[in-house]
């Protein structure tokens, strides 16, 4: 079955500066690949998918993504950081099964 | 337009006891699926159901069950409570049932078991 690994639990960053989020999966095909957003008491925000195609996928609010299939590797970016980037990140597979795999997490501070 | 809608908030309930948590998808989705998440953790997939029935289940016990309705609303209960079922429950609809790559998600029922 496919799987997320988030390596890093916290992260901090001024605010301004670049930030880039790392996911690796592990699945035998090529996944669906996502990135959601999770503020403190609120559901799951969708920031952008991988299906197929342009391995470079933009999202909302800044954010990018690069699917690399070489290093089995989903990592988000953003070049400038704002202060309400604050959150919780979860990378997630999907096997195309319906059983979408998540990620611990990644807690992102900001500093001012 | 309304997004998905989970019932109650916030809940406490004691071990040993029952509970059971509603969600309402948006409107023309009829995929629900349910996720716990445990603080400190990513979600985990536990059901999904599609026109009623269910169509995909997660490693969880017979304690957790779960059914949707003919307006494609969903209930997920759970039986016997134990402290390790305080999470956050959530809810998400997706428009159909290959559809899990288009799923919204609801804020979340927060259960805390005592």
């Amino acid at each position: 079955a496919q799987s997320v690994t988030q390596p890093d639990i916290h992260i901090t960053v001024s605010e301004g500066a670049s930030l880039e989020l790392r996911c690796n999966y592990s699945y035998g095909a090529t996944p669906y690949l996502f990135w959601y957003v999770q503020s403190p008491g609120q559901g799951l925000q969708l920031l952008l998918k991988y299906f197929s195609g342009d391995t470079l996928v933009q999202g909302i609010k800044g954010f990018e993504a690069e699917f690399k299939r070489s290093q089995s590797s989903f990592n988000l970016r953003k070049p400038s950081v704002h202060w309400s980037d604050a959150a919780e990140y979860f990378c997630a597979v999907e096997g195309g099964d319906n059983d979408m795999r998540f990620g611990a997490g990644t807690r992102l501070t900001v500093k001012p | 337009d309304a997004g998905v809608t989970q019932s109650p908030t916030h809940l406490i309930k004691t071990r040993g006891q029952h509970v059971t948590l509603r969600c309402s998808p948006i409107s023309g989705h009829k995929s629900v699926s349910w996720y716990q998440q445990v603080l400190g953790q990513g979600p985990q997939f536990i059901f999904q159901y599609y026109e009623k029935e269910e169509r995909g289940r997660g490693n969880f016990p017979d304690r957790f069950s779960a059914r949707q309705f003919p307006n494609y609303s969903s209930e997920l209960n759970v039986n016997a409570l134990l402290l390790g079922d305080s999470a956050l429950y959530l809810c998400a609809s997706s428009p159909a049932l290959r559809s899990i790559n288009e799923q919204f998600f609801g804020p979340g029922t927060r259960l805390t078991v005592l």
